[in-house]
């Protein structure tokens, strides 16, 4: 079983307001990522890391940020939160030090963020 | 990072096998093809993954040709419960993982 945790599940919040999306992982993962998925619609890469102090942006561009100040810990923030903002977040970690390249990823089951 | 075209959807009925292909046309010596499947509100999760012939394990098959170009995720004897979609990657280690659209695949009692 995948170890990698996301909080809160749902989240409805105002706009204009500071939020921090939490994910966190147990397995030692260096490899972090943020995705971006609308319903039915395909996922977006939105950040990525490969490690402490280390964070890119992804494939969509978007108004959030990210921090990995530990491995096992990778939050978004969006600094204020617009009813565009409105989507599912998942956060995924792998492994590029196992055996087998590192494109087996363990997902965590999201946010649902929606912005009033 | 290689390009992957598959179908949008995709219709069968319970106890049927179900081949999705996917077209990888640029696929690199050093990358490997990993299939994912995604319910709705759900993370995706591994299915399978290979680098050439045949792989084979207790969800799927995974079938490579020699050029490589293609492969073909076969799910046997799916239920209602295989009702998702599975995407197609192409990548190597260190890699970022880039998800396209996805083959939406409705299996019908």
């Amino acid at each position: 079983e995948a170890d990698i945790y996301q909080t809160p599940r749902y989240l409805v919040i105002g706009t204009g307001k500071k939020i921090t999306l939490e994910c966190s992982q147990t397995m030692g993962h260096d490899k972090m990522y943020w995705y971006q998925q609308d319903p039915g619609m395909e996922l977006h890469l939105i950040h990525y890391s490969y490690g402490v102090n280390s964070t890119e942006k992804g494939d969509l561009s978007s108004e959030s940020t990210v921090s990995r100040i530990r491995t096992e810990h990778f939050p978004l923030t969006l600094e204020s939160a617009r009813p565009s903002h409105t989507s599912q977040y998942l956060c995924a970690s792998s492994d590029p030090h196992s055996t087998d390249p590192d494109t087996e990823a363990f997902f965590g089951q999201g946010t649902r963020l929606t912005v009033v | 990072l290689a390009k992957t075209t598959q179908p949008i959807s995709m219709d069968s009925y319970e106890g049927q096998e179900v081949n999705i292909t996917c077209s990888h046309n640029n696929i690199a010596t050093n990358d490997y093809i990993t299939w994912y499947q995604q319910f709705p509100s759900q993370g995706p999760r591994f299915i399978i993954q290979g680098y050439k012939t045949k792989v084979t394990n207790e969800v799927a098959s995974l079938f490579i040709p020699a050029d490589r170009k293609s492969s073909t995720l076969s799910l046997p004897r799916v239920s209602l419960s295989d009702t998702a979609v599975y995407y197609c990657l192409v990548g190597a280690a260190g890699n970022k993982l880039t998800f396209g659209g996805g083959t939406r695949v409705l299996v019908k009692p």
